[in-house]
């Protein structure tokens, strides 16, 4: 079956700075890479995903890449605040169809204001 | 647009009792709704899938008859567990898939913290 390794597992940086997540797959099978935020206590929001025919995605501070050959993915948040202090996940699928996640372990990312 | 509830958002019960979780989506019809299973500061552990009309899968390790799962509309799917015993207690937290759109893109439920005394 699919694995998903995150890395780090915890991110700690200065408001205003960069915070990049990485995340590895190893079924090239896998077509659709969705990242959530889960605050403390409360449910993973959907924040940006990328499907395996674009390279790509960008929403505002946040973007995500994909590099299919080296089956790898990342979040990237710019311009880092507080209220992006959460944990996040990634997650790889085999999306339209019988479509179940898998989701990394998780990166606990504080901003310090 | 595409919001799952889930109820109730916390219960306490005793050894032995049987909870019931529900999870609906309000404003879309789930195609594929999925139940997980979260420790503090861990990830999620997916426990079972459930398509309406259907048996749930339940993932390897998971009790069926411990975990007992009920998919009986397009918009709601239940979690029950049986005889509740303290190694139970955790957030559940349930997921949907929509039958339009993008099929592959889930909205998570609110969670329901599970404590059993």
């Amino acid at each position: 079956g699919e694995n998903v390794e995150q890395h780090p597992s915890t991110l700690s940086v200065q408001e205003g700075d960069s915070a990049v997540i990485k995340c590895t797959y190893s079924d090239s099978a896998s077509n659709y890479f969705p990242w959530y935020k889960q605050e403390l206590g409360k449910r993973p929001q959907l924040i940006i995903d990328i499907r395996s025919n674009v390279g790509e995605k960008k929403d505002q501070r946040i973007a995500v890449t994909l590099n299919k050959t080296a089956k790898h993915f990342s979040l990237h948040i710019t311009e880092t605040q507080p209220e992006d202090s959460a944990v996040y996940f990634c997650a790889a699928s085999i999306g339209g169809g019988s479509y179940i996640p898998t989701f990394g372990r998780g990166t606990s990312l504080i901003v310090h204001p | 647009g595409a919001v799952v509830s889930q109820h109730p958002s916390w219960v306490i019960c005793k050894s032995g009792t049987s909870v019931k979780i529900e999870c609906r989506s309000l404003d879309f019809q789930a195609t594929t709704m999925f139940w997980y299973r979260q420790f503090p500061k861990q990830s999620l552990m997916l426990m079972a899938t459930s398509n309406e009309g259907s048996k749930a899968t339940y993932e390897q390790g998971v009790e069926k008859d411990k975990f007992l799962i009920n998919h009986a509309s397009l918009t709601l799917s239940t979690l029950t567990v049986t005889s509740a015993h303290p190694e139970d207690s955790s957030f559940y937290i349930c997921s949907a898939s929509s039958t339009s759109g993008f099929t592959d893109t889930q909205y998570f439920g609110p969670g329901t913290r599970l404590t059993v005394l």
